[in-house]
Order: C-alpha cells, then structure tokens, then sequence
C-alpha cells in the first residue's frame, strides 16, 4: 500500500539537461516536502507546499523549482544540472505543517 | 539557530547487545523531537516521536525520552537485531508554520550476528 510514490527511483541526466522528479501521494495530505540528501548527510529541505501556497528555503538554489498541480502531485525540476546536484531526493507530505511527515522511497539522481 | 547534534558513527554491536545513539538539540520555544531510521537504498521511516518534555516516544522495541533539561533524545533499544542496521535520524521540528525538520547528521548502526 503505497503511500508516497517517487518516479524514478533513478536517473540519470547530462550535465546542463533539464530533468523533473515526480513525487505523488494518497494520503490526501495537505503539505509536500522536498528534500535533498547528499551522500551520507542529512536530508536538507528544499521547499514545501502548503496546499498551493509555496515555500522556498531561503538557500535553496534557483536552479531547483517545483510545480504542484493538484493535491496528490509534486514535481522538482532542475533546470540546469550540475555535478553538485547528484544526491538523493526525497519527497514527504503531512496532514499539517506540525504533523508527522511520511517519506517517500526517494530518487536517486546521477549527473553525467 | 536551531540544530541538532548526534553521536558520531559509525557503531557497531553484537546482536543482542545494548544500544544507545546520543542526541542533542538546540532550539527556541518548545519543538518536538523524532528519530528517524533510513534501510539501504529506502526513504526515512518515522521510528519514535515525543511532542514535549518528559514525553517518552516508543516503537519495536526503541525508546527515547524527550529532556528538556538537558536538550536531549537519546535512542535506545535493549536487544539489537541484525535487522536493526540502518542509518538513524534524530530531528526537531521548528514550529507550526514552517512544518522544517532539521536532522542531525545520521549514525550508521552495524549489527553483526
């Protein structure tokens, strides 16, 4: 039973080509989370929604968006890849900001 | 600003034998405290929760109490199985409106049969 869907579980991009996350989820939860985890560190928050209202870090680089269209659909687009950005990316959601949050099983994204 | 710092790893146990993950946190107001585990190749798992002070948060066996006094969480678990190797995640959420986790840096855990 599935929760929190992330697709791919890998990919792999070029250095510069754009690429999209996708995360879904069928908890009906009203905040999504993206987080990136670097190689044997913490997960670090990107962004979140709050039903439609956006949240970006205050470090989350430009080059990192996210599109949510409808409750169950969260994507991060990575407009410009660099080798830096190879990392895990994880996607959470909860009911409410202060509510336990529900992982999904992450992307791993490989740049060439 | 807020933080949370978590005992070095990697460490590595017998099965069956004590364990405990030191966890500290530094935050304004009143946040709530979590552990979270991540297996190999999976996203984080909730493993334990305590929302305030003296709260003890408990799940297959893991245990840790939220003090207040001395800013800490430690995780422990009487009897380690082989099954328990993982990557531990202590983290505090800062607060109602931001819904922000902030982990400490992991600690892998070995258990060897």
């Amino acid at each position: 039973d599935a929760m929190v869907i992330q697709n791919p579980r890998y990919q792999v991009t070029q250095f510069g080509k754009p690429v999209t996350l996708s995360c879904s989820q069928t908890l009906n939860h009203n905040v999504m989370y993206w987080y990136q985890q670097k190689s044997s560190q913490a997960p670090k928050l990107l962004f979140h929604y709050y039903d439609k209202d956006f949240n970006n870090e205050a470090d989350t680089p430009d080059n990192f968006q996210s599109r949510r269209p409808n409750t169950s659909f969260c994507f991060l687009d990575i407009r410009s890849p660099g080798l830096g950005d190879a990392a895990m990316y994880l996607c959470a959601t909860s009911r409410e900001t202060d509510y336990e949050q529900y992982f999904g099983p992450g992307t791993r994204l490989t740049v060439t | 600003g807020d933080s949370v710092t978590q005992m070095e790893g990697p460490v590595t146990l017998s099965e069956e034998a004590f364990l405990t993950i030191n966890c500290t946190y530094t935050a304004t107001g009143y946040p709530s405290l979590f552990w979270y585990v991540q297996y190999p190749g999976e996203g984080l798992q909730l493993l334990l929760k305590a929302t305030k002070a003296d709260d003890k948060g408990s799940n297959k066996g893991f245990e840790a109490t939220y003090r207040k006094e001395t800013t800490s969480f430690h995780l422990e678990k009487g009897s380690v199985q082989v099954s328990d190797s993982a990557v531990y995640f202590c983290a505090l959420s800062v607060g109602s409106n931001t819904g922000k986790l902030i982990f400490g840096q992991g600690t892998t855990l070995q258990v060897k049969p």
